[in-house]
């Protein structure tokens, strides 16, 4: 069984750019939700997708967007970066059915300067 | 405000000690608890998983406990070793697939 993948594990953008980071969710799962975790604190909810449709969104500006694709895998899109966008992003999936835990993949550290 | 606090932020132990790790919640209607481990710079592994009827999950040297009404869970870790070193964090969710609300989390550090 292969467990959720990230892509890229490292990257350093500048204010104002845009960044796409890739979630290969784990096989079965058809549910992709995305977190924000600042250093020192706990994740923050940003979105989720189920069965490619947004299904959830949590306090983040529009500039913060995604897509699920037919196989589940997710990205996440983030337009005119700004310094506090600097932070580790998880990507989590889960299968269908009651109480299924979240798998989480490695994350993207993501540095904007 | 739906909202979950752990303490201590922070736990220096010697090895074999049993610990306690402590978790609120604001809101006691919850569908489910979850503990993660998270090792510095990398994902979360789900610890435990409490479903809102249940009083206690167990998985090998660690107990969660769950008690709605007061807004509480912990987890117990016993004979603590080295490799238990990480942060745990407490996550909440109010209905099936829902978003997962965190704490800060409590940074754990187990002395050889």
């Amino acid at each position: 069984e292969t467990g959720v993948t990230q892509s890229p594990t490292h990257l350093i953008k500048t204010r104002g750019q845009q960044v796409t980071l890739r979630c290969s969710s784990q096989s079965g799962h058809n549910t992709v939700s995305w977190y924000q975790q600042a250093l020192g604190q706990g994740p923050q909810f940003i979105f989720q997708y189920y069965r490619e449709e947004e299904n959830g969104r949590g306090n983040f500006p529009p500039r913060f967007s995604g897509l699920q694709f037919p196989n589940y895998s997710s990205e996440l899109n983030v337009n005119a970066l700004e310094l506090d966008d600097s932070a580790l992003y998880l990507c989590a999936s889960s299968s269908p059915g009651l109480n299924s835990p979240l798998h989480f993949g490695n994350g993207t550290r993501l540095t904007v300067t | 405000k739906q909202e979950v606090t752990q303490i201590p932020a922070a736990l220096s132990v010697p090895e074999g000690e049993n610990l306690v790790l402590n978790c609120s919640f604001t809101d006691s209607a919850i569908y489910n608890l979850q503990w993660f481990r998270q090792d510095p710079g990398k994902g979360l592994t789900s610890l435990l998983l409490i479903q809102s009827s249940q009083r206690e999950q167990t998985s090998g040297r660690l107990n969660a406990s769950l008690d709605k009404s007061s807004g509480r869970s912990t987890l117990y870790i016993a004979a603590s070793q080295p490799g238990d070193s990480a942060t745990y964090l407490c996550a909440v969710t109010y209905n099936q697939g829902g978003k997962l609300i965190f704490g800060q989390g409590t940074e754990l550090s187990v002395k050889p």
